[in-house]
């Protein structure tokens, strides 16, 4: 039972264009999401995040938008560079819990095109 | 600075061996994760300490899985009769305050 999911395993994007990449969850308890991205032989690297309360973030071309109501979440990546390529997983918590461990998606592979 | 640090990067064994996998958090994070991530997965959470102890091993798949962390720095993982469906790429990740946790790059393990 996935309770966080990415649907897209992956999305081609032109440089300069916009990439949106979409998460959905099932646990009514997480209050705190999170984008990670990963490159081959790395470990993911935190990129942004977001509270229940909000429900939208942006921190320079990343922005993360928040439904709670569909239980949905996007990352938009404005402008998209090649340099963005990268697996991206979206990652959830329940911070009234103990230890804030992560439930991850299955993650999207992006591809922006020069 | 320093990240998260994991020893060794790849570790290949046979079936039924013993492995112990190491993982070096960012000095001064209290809290540290253990993560297995499968080929075409997300990674899955095993294991948390605060500390010195396990505050949470909920995701520890059986008992062939244990993992210490007795002075409250490094962390050992240790995969007792490993199996071919252990193989995956274990991921540590140390955190100082809530949510913002810090991967190290992976150890990836092979069970012929």
């Amino acid at each position: 039972d996935q309770q966080v999911k990415q649907n897209s395993p992956s999305l081609s994007v032109q440089e300069g264009r916009i990439s949106i990449l979409n998460c959905d969850y099932t646990n009514s308890m997480f209050d705190y999401f999170l984008w990670y991205k990963k490159y081959p032989a790395e470990g993911p690297t935190f990129l942004i995040s977001i509270s229940s309360i909000k429900d939208k973030n942006e921190d320079g071309r990343f922005t993360v938008f928040l439904n709670k109501s569909a239980k949905h979440l996007s990352l938009h990546i404005v402008p998209s560079q090649p340099g963005d390529s990268a697996v991206y997983f979206c990652a959830a918590s329940a911070r009234a819990g103990a230890g804030n461990m992560l439930t991850f998606g299955g993650g999207t592979r992006l591809m922006v095109k020069p | 600075g320093a990240g998260v640090s994991q020893t060794p990067s790849n570790k290949v064994t046979e079936k039924g061996k013993y492995v112990e996998l190491r993982c070096d958090p960012i000095s001064g994070h209290t809290a540290l994760y253990w993560y297995r991530q499968s080929l075409g997965q997300g990674p899955e959470f095993l294991i948390y300490f605060q500390g010195t102890g396990a505050a949470d091993d909920s995701g520890l798949p059986n008992d062939r899985f244990f993992a210490v962390r007795p002075e409250g720095s490094v962390s050992t993982l240790k995969i007792q009769r490993t199996e071919r469906g252990d193989s995956a790429v274990y991921l540590c990740a140390s955190s100082s305050k809530d949510n913002e946790q810090f991967f190290g790059p992976g150890t990836r393990l092979t069970v012929l």
